[in-house]
């Protein structure tokens, strides 16, 4: 199986500050039809994964602009350039280029 | 809009059997291929199955393979997990997940099963 080690694991942060997460898989993502698909959630407290972004760096429908996700064969970031209250929560990175689909450990990002 | 309702979960010994549902609504239900992904309480997500769009390949993780079957009725616009010989370690709630652009870009709430004697 695909492993996917995600850190830091924990990630206190300052309002408006920066943040960034990384995410490593023991495979290339790069399918041969030449997207990588590595996709970051989030999961707020009590409630479901929500899909931040996709296909490595496309932001899902009413993201907002502060998250970015980049990268490319194993080694992929997510950023967020403002840290804000509502961005509480476990981040998670996944992959669906090898079965079975695998997600890092997630972090947990809470504010300062 | 987009709705993925689970229903099902509940409490169930060891060695016993479940049925999960996933109402689907919103979008072209038959047109996708659907998953179901769990967490364990406190513990991170882990992939479940996938089902193609008409039910003719179906793909599970090691852990539930011979016990576990995804299947889905399309014109009831529903996905199900049915799930046997379940063991403790297949507490979790348990998502099901509409894929877009190879990501889940839809989750329902989840469903709790809770095995323990």
């Amino acid at each position: 199986d695909v492993v996917m080690t995600q850190s830091p694991l924990s990630l206190p942060v300052t309002p408006g500050e920066p943040a960034s997460i990384s995410c490593r898989s023991s495979q290339s993502l790069l399918h041969r039809n030449g997207y990588t698909y590595l996709a970051w959630y989030l999961q707020k407290p009590g409630q479901s994964p929500q899909l931040l972004i996709y296909l490595t760096s496309y932001r899902a429908s009413g993201v907002p602009d502060r998250f970015s996700g980049s990268g490319s064969g194993t080694d992929f970031t997510l950023k967020i350039s403002r840290v804000e209250a509502e961005d509480v929560g476990v981040y998670y990175c996944m992959q669906v280029v090898h079965t079975p689909v695998t997600f890092g450990q997630g972090t947990r990002l809470d504010i300062k | 809009e987009v709705q993925l309702v689970e229903s099902g979960g509940g409490l169930v010994q060891p060695g016993g059997s479940l049925k999960l549902s996933c109402a689907a609504s919103g979008f072209s239900f038959r047109s996708f291929w659907m998953t179901w992904v769990r967490q364990a309480p406190g513990k991170g997500l882990e992939w479940v199955a996938s089902i193609k769009e008409d039910g003719s390949e179906k793909i599970y993780v090691d852990s539930v393979k011979g016990r576990f079957t995804i299947f889905r009725d399309n014109a009831e616009n529903s996905l199900y997990l049915q799930m046997n010989s379940l063991t403790v370690e297949d507490t979790a709630v348990y998502y099901c997940a509409k894929p877009e652009s190879g990501a889940y870009d839809k989750w329902g709430q989840g469903t709790l099963v809770t095995v323990s004697s």
